[in-house]
């Protein structure tokens, strides 16, 4: 059973600050990792993939891996009230890289 | 570029009766297409996925059937709704082939009552 781990929140920052969402993920195998947000009765909307180790860079967002210790994580930068959602980690599965598994999601408010 | 559509948005069902939900994407050939399912403040549960026409996988038993009887069209449905039934159901498409990321619907909001 493929499992991706997130802490479900609420997270609350203030208005201009960091926040920080982690991910971990049990399948040693996969190679893809993605983050979804989703606004509250809206669907996801995919905001960051990585596939390296490292850090990845867009805009006000940075994606984090690190394979070795099945970590994914997810950085907003100067976080603005319209950042307030539930963000959806997912993973691709090694056995068939056509499916994701999703984590539970971690509701992030910003305050402002 | 491309469009994911699904209808209808919202669908208020009794427990017993029919459901059909219908997905399509425009702007490219041949995608993998899928079903999730969202209970409230839950993760994304996967009910079906297809790689073409008429190639369907099924992730969970359960009372739901799906279809895909074109290229672009994926079609989630049951004969007989139940009240668990109930929840967000969302339709995606990712790339041909390749897999990866994958991009959704607006979805359709299911009430049984």
């Amino acid at each position: 059973q493929k499992e991706v781990e997130q802490n479900s929140g609420p997270l609350s920052v203030p208005e201009g600050a960091i926040a920080s969402l982690n991910c971990t993920y049990s399948d040693r195998g996969s190679q893809s990792f993605f983050w979804y947000r989703q606004y509250s009765g809206k669907s996801p909307e995919l905001i960051m993939f990585i596939y390296s180790n490292g850090d990845k860079e867009d805009g006000r967002f940075t994606a984090q891996l690190n394979k070795a210790s099945q970590y994914v994580s997810l950085l907003i930068r100067d976080s603005q009230p319209s950042d307030s959602a539930t963000y959806l980690c997912a993973v691709e599965n090694s056995g068939s890289a056509r499916q994701l598994t999703f984590g539970s999601g971690t509701q992030l408010t910003v305050l402002p | 570029s491309q469009t994911i559509h699904q209808w209808p948005a919202t669908l208020v069902q009794p427990v017993g009766s029919p459901l059909s939900l219908e997905c399509t994407v425009e702007g490219t050939s041949n995608p993998n297409l899928y079903w999730y399912r969202q209970a409230a403040g839950r993760g994304l549960q996967l009910l079906f996925y297809s790689v073409g026409i008429g190639q369907i996988s099924s992730e969970v038993p359960q009372n739901l059937s799906a279809s895909r009887p074109q290229d672009r069209q994926f079609i989630l449905s049951s004969k007989k709704l139940l009240l668990s039934d109930s929840g967000f159901y969302l339709c995606a498409w990712s790339w041909s082939g390749q897999g990866g990321e994958q991009y959704f619907g607006p979805g359709t909001r299911l009430t049984v009552t």
